[in-house]
């Protein structure tokens, strides 16, 4: 247990409808990001935030997908109108950030949310 | 984008024997992190680099940060049929964005 608590772990849902995940990073973690794996693939990044400014969003998230981390703790990701190629693990990683240093920024991943559009 | 090169895609290998995968980018990266997933779970840490040469082991697992800063690789010596699973590289690349990029993944088969 690495301390990233995900959930729920799984998710079935129907094409069209609306979902979202949580992620409580580990406690003293500044920097909290969100991944999407499909099978056979590494692990693609999607967002990040540090503390409750989100500082990079991939060209992969589209307007259908939204991130928050409303207080710097835990955040949410919601994806609207569900389409079947959304259908694929998220995962929430967290790491703590140091001022200036570039080097040290170990991240660690929770244990994944698995998501199925029928 | 940075993409990574890893390798190789897969093995087949039998119990006790010694295990090398490596990662190759095209450009100079910061941070080279090694990882391990198993089916359905999240990836977990294995052993993180920070500077160029720098040679880090965490039991049976040893890697290496490359003296170019465009690759790593991770050995596994005496492996153990607990060593399946697929193991990933992941980096941050100099000079750009501070998120991770991954590797396709080496998946690791034990034969006892």
């Amino acid at each position: 247990d690495t301390g990233v608590s995900q959930n729920p772990r799984h998710k079935i849902t129907k094409r069209g409808q609306n979902v979202t995940f949580r992620c409580d990073p580990i406690s003293e973690h500044n920097r909290l990001y969100w991944y999407r794996q499909t099978l056979g693939q590494g692990p693609e990044f999607l967002t990040y935030f540090q503390n409750e400014a989100q500082l990079e969003k991939s060209r992969l998230l589209s307007d259908r997908f939204s991130a928050e981390r409303p207080k710097g703790s835990f955040s949410t990701l919601e994806i609207q109108r569900t389409e079947q190629g959304d259908s694929a693990m998220y995962l929430c990683a967290s790491s703590l950030r140091r001022g200036r240093i570039l080097s040290g920024n170990t991240i660690y991943f929770g244990e994944g949310s698995w998501l199925t559009v029928v | 984008g940075q993409q990574l090169n890893q390798s190789p895609q897969s093995m087949f290998i039998q119990e006790g024997e010694d295990v090398s995968m490596n990662c190759t980018s095209s450009s100079i990266f910061n941070t080279w992190l090694w990882y391990k997933q198993d089916p359905g779970e999240g990836p977990v840490l294995l052993i993180a680099l920070y500077k160029a040469g720098e040679l880090t082991s965490n039991g049976r697992l040893t890697a290496q940060f490359g003296i170019t800063r465009k690759d790593s690789f991770l050995n596994i010596s005496a492996s153990i049929p607990s060593d399946v699973g697929i193991y990933f590289c992941a980096g941050t690349a100099q000079g750009g964005s501070e998120k991770l990029v991954f590797g396709k993944g080496t998946k690791l088969t034990v034969n006892p």
